[in-house]
């Protein structure tokens, strides 16, 4: 079946550091790829996603590309704040209907 | 409403009680998905309403979980007898389409702790 597997966390990086967050998926088909986020005592978000291959999600100075050679969608930003410290999922929906598959989770703190 | 808003959020229910927990999805939104959220994981999809009808409920853990959504806005989950194992975070979440790459709406959730 469809899944999504990340990179463990959790992830610790100082202020201005450069992230990554690795995302590769399985899916049948051609899945749309996201990318929530979960502040500390917040609900869900959705912070990007990408639809189709080589399409680039991009908000709040994430990025993310999908990648169908690879079925990857990794999570980049280049200059991280403390405000980013969350826990970020990646996750993807078949084109049928849009019932969401979520990765477990990698939990980012940014510390000054 | 705004967003889509849980009730209760906090839960605390003694083993083997019936538990109902509420879904008012954004107004208008067809789409209504429940997710299960274990401390420490990703959300785990457990059912999907499309207006009234639900149409795939293949995540239900058990036939102790039901869910409804009777005149396709408001919806219940429903767990009887609970168990410990049943202790989560259940989330619900909206959408306006049916089709691919329509962001869903998250509620903050209701935490279920069963004792």
């Amino acid at each position: 079946g469809d899944s999504v597997t990340q990179m463990e966390g959790p992830v610790t990086l100082s202020e201005e550091a450069f992230l990554t967050i690795n995302c590769t998926y399985t899916a049948t088909g051609y899945p749309s790829l996201f990318w929530y986020v979960q502040y500390p005592g917040e609900g869900l978000q959705l912070l990007l996603k990408a639809t189709k291959a080589d399409d680039k999600g991009s908000n709040k100075g994430f990025e993310a590309t999908y990648r169908k050679e690879t079925t990857s969608f990794h999570l980049e930003k280049g200059s991280v704040q403390v405000s980013d410290s969350a826990v970020y999922f990646c996750a993807l929906s078949r084109t049928s209907y849009d019932k969401v598959i979520f990765g477990p989770g990698t939990s980012l703190s940014v510390i000054p | 409403g705004a967003g889509v808003s849980q009730s209760p959020r906090y839960k605390v229910a003694k083993r083997g009680q019936d538990v109902a927990l509420r879904c008012d999805p954004i107004s208008g939104h067809v789409s209504l998905f429940w997710y299960q959220q274990a401390l420490g994981q990703g959300p785990e999809f457990l059912t999907y309403f499309q207006n009234e009808a639900q149409l795939d409920k293949s995540g239900l853990p058990s036939d102790r979980f039901f869910a409804e959504r009777p005149e396709g806005s408001v919806s219940t989950l429903k767990i009887q007898r609970t168990q410990q194992e049943d202790s989560a975070v259940y989330l619900c979440a909206s959408s306006s389409r049916g089709t691919a790459g329509t962001e869903a709406f998250f509620g903050q959730g209701t935490r279920l702790t069963v004792v």
